[in-house]
């Protein structure tokens, strides 16, 4: 079946520092690739989004790229704020049902 | 705003009582999808509606757990009598088009229900 595999946190990190979370998938065929977050409070966002092969997705100085040759979608971002602690989930999409897989989640907390 | 809500936003309940959870989705939204978020988990598909038909429960946990959506805009996610292990987050989304084999739309999330079974 599908699955995605996320690192575990917490992950804590000075402002400005650089952030990666790593992100694996196992999926048959092509599926979309999705990072999500959830701040403290509040519920499920979409951050970004790649549906094929070598896409990068970016949104709020956020990156990720699709490499289906290592079947990855890690998440960077070059300098985060305070504002970025959040828990982060990656998540693929399979065409039939539209329902997404889900990985575990990765909290940030971002310290000034 | 016009997003997806649910309620209650909280709900205790004993071991044994049933509990109903409501999602109203976005106006129009075709598409309705229950998860399930364990504490410190990601969230687990339990079922998707297409308008009022169920087409796939297949992430129900047990027979306890029913959802429906009659009219095709407002569901209700019951469970029956409770079990500690059914306490989590309730997340319910919903997209405005049907999902085909080559598109994506994206899922709006509302903010949960948070269920205890004390």
């Amino acid at each position: 079946g599908n699955s995605v595999t996320q690192m575990e946190g917490p992950v804590t990190l000075s402002e400005e520092a650089f952030l990666t979370i790593n992100c694996t998938y196992t999926a048959t065929g092509y599926p979309s690739l999705f990072w999500y977050v959830q701040y403290p409070g509040e519920g499920l966002q979409l951050l970004l989004k790649a549906t094929k092969a070598d896409d990068k997705g970016s949104n709020k100085g956020f990156e990720a790229t699709y490499r289906k040759e290592t079947t990855s979608f890690h998440l960077e971002k070059g300098s985060v704020q305070v504002s970025d602690s959040a828990v982060y989930f990656c998540a693929l999409l399979k065409a039939a049902g539209n329902k997404l897989t889900f990985g575990g989640g990765t909290r940030v907390l971002v310290k000034p | 705003g016009a997003g997806v809500s649910q309620s209650p936003r909280y709900k205790v309940a004993k071991r044994g009582q049933d509990v109903a959870l409501r999602c109203d989705p976005i106006s129009g939204h075709v598409s309705l999808f229950w998860y399930q978020q364990a504490l410190g988990q990601g969230p687990e598909f339990l079922t998707y509606f297409q308008n009022e038909a169920q087409l796939d429960k297949s992430g129900l946990p047990s027979d306890r757990f029913f959802a429906e959506r009659p009219e095709g805009s407002v569901s209700t996610l019951k469970i029956q009598r409770t079990q500690q292990e059914d306490s989590a987050v309730y997340l319910c989304a919903s997209i405005g088009l049907a999902g085909t084999s080559r598109s994506y739309n994206e899922q709006f999330f509302g903010p949960g229900t948070r269920l205890t079974v004390l």
